[in-house]
C-alpha cells in the first residue's frame, strides 16, 4: 500500500540553526500538509499546500517556517532559526482531494538543544 | 474555536474485552475520522465517516457518526494486545480547506 515517507526520523539541532524536514507524499496525491505534535499533546495543523502554493496556515506557522515542493515528489518544511519550543514530532500528510482522508507519515522527531 | 473532546483519556482493559470511546464537539462536523497512533509512529487512519447516522466497520472496529453531527464513537470488540496505542478522533476545521482538528486522544492499554 502506498505510504507517506519522511526523513530523517530524528533530527537533533542547536537552537538558532536551520532545519529542513523532508517528505515524499503518496504519488498521486495533490494536497499536502504539515502537522506537529508536542510530546504528550494532540496533533496540531501547521500548513496545507496545493497547486504549488500554501492554501492555509495556522498561527503556529510564522515567518520562521516555510514549505516547498522542489520537485515532483518531495515536500519540505524549513524552520529558519529554530527555538527550543520547536521541539516536537512533525508529521507530513497527503490526500488525493481535500475531502478525502489524509494519510500520515511516521514523522520526524525534532530535538532542539 | 472548534474543539474535539475525547473520553476517556485512558483505558486499561483485559484482553478479550470490548472497548468503547467517544468524541464530542460543541460544533458540527461533516466528516469524522478515527486514527490510531503507535509509539514513535504517525497516525494511521482506521475509519472515515461522512454521513450523519453512518455506522462503519473495519474488522473488529466499528464507528458511528452521530445524528447531531456533534459526536462519534469508536468500538473495538474482543481486544488483543496489538490494539494498544492512542486513538484520535479528527475532523476538518469548519470553513477550512481540509485542515484537521484532532482530539487529545484515548490511550488504550490491554493486559494479556
Amino acid at each position: 500500500e502506498p505510504e507517506v515517507t519522511q526523513t530523517p526520523s530524528h533530527q537533533v539541532t542547536q537552537m538558532g540553526q536551520e532545519v529542513i524536514l523532508r517528505c515524499v507524499p503518496i504519488s498521486n496525491h495533490l494536497y499536502f500538509y504539515w502537522y506537529r505534535q508536542i510530546l504528550g499533546q494532540k496533533v496540531e495543523f501547521l500548513v496545507s499546500f496545493y497547486n504549488n502554493e500554501i492554501s492555509e496556515k495556522s498561527e503556529i506557522f510564522d515567518d520562521q517556517f516555510s514549505v516547498e515542493r522542489p520537485d515532483g515528489s518531495n515536500f519540505t518544511l524549513k524552520i529558519r532559526s529554530t527555538k527550543l519550543e520547536d521541539s516536537a514530532m512533525y508529521f507530513c500528510a497527503s490526500s488525493g482531494d481535500r475531502n478525502q482522508p489524509q494519510h500520515f507519515g511516521d514523522g520526524t522527531r525534532l530535538s532542539i538543544l | 474555536g472548534q474543539q474535539l473532546n475525547q473520553s476517556p483519556q485512558s483505558m486499561f482493559i483485559q484482553e478479550g474485552e470490548d472497548v468503547s470511546m467517544n468524541c464530542t464537539s460543541s460544533s458540527i462536523f461533516n466528516t469524522w475520522l478515527w486514527y490510531k497512533q503507535d509509539p514513535g509512529e504517525g497516525p494511521v487512519l482506521l475509519i472515515a465517516l461522512y454521513k450523519a447516522g453512518e455506522l462503519t466497520s473495519n474488522g473488529r472496529l466499528t464507528a458511528q457518526f452521530g445524528i447531531t453531527r456533534k459526536d462519534s464513537f469508536l468500538n473495538i470488540s474482543a481486544s488483543i494486545p496489538s490494539d494498544v496505542g492512542i486513538y484520535f478522533c479528527a475532523g476538518p476545521r469548519e470553513g477550512s480547506q481540509g485542515n484537521l482538528i484532532f482530539g487529545k486522544g484515548t490511550k488504550l492499554s490491554v493486559k494479556p
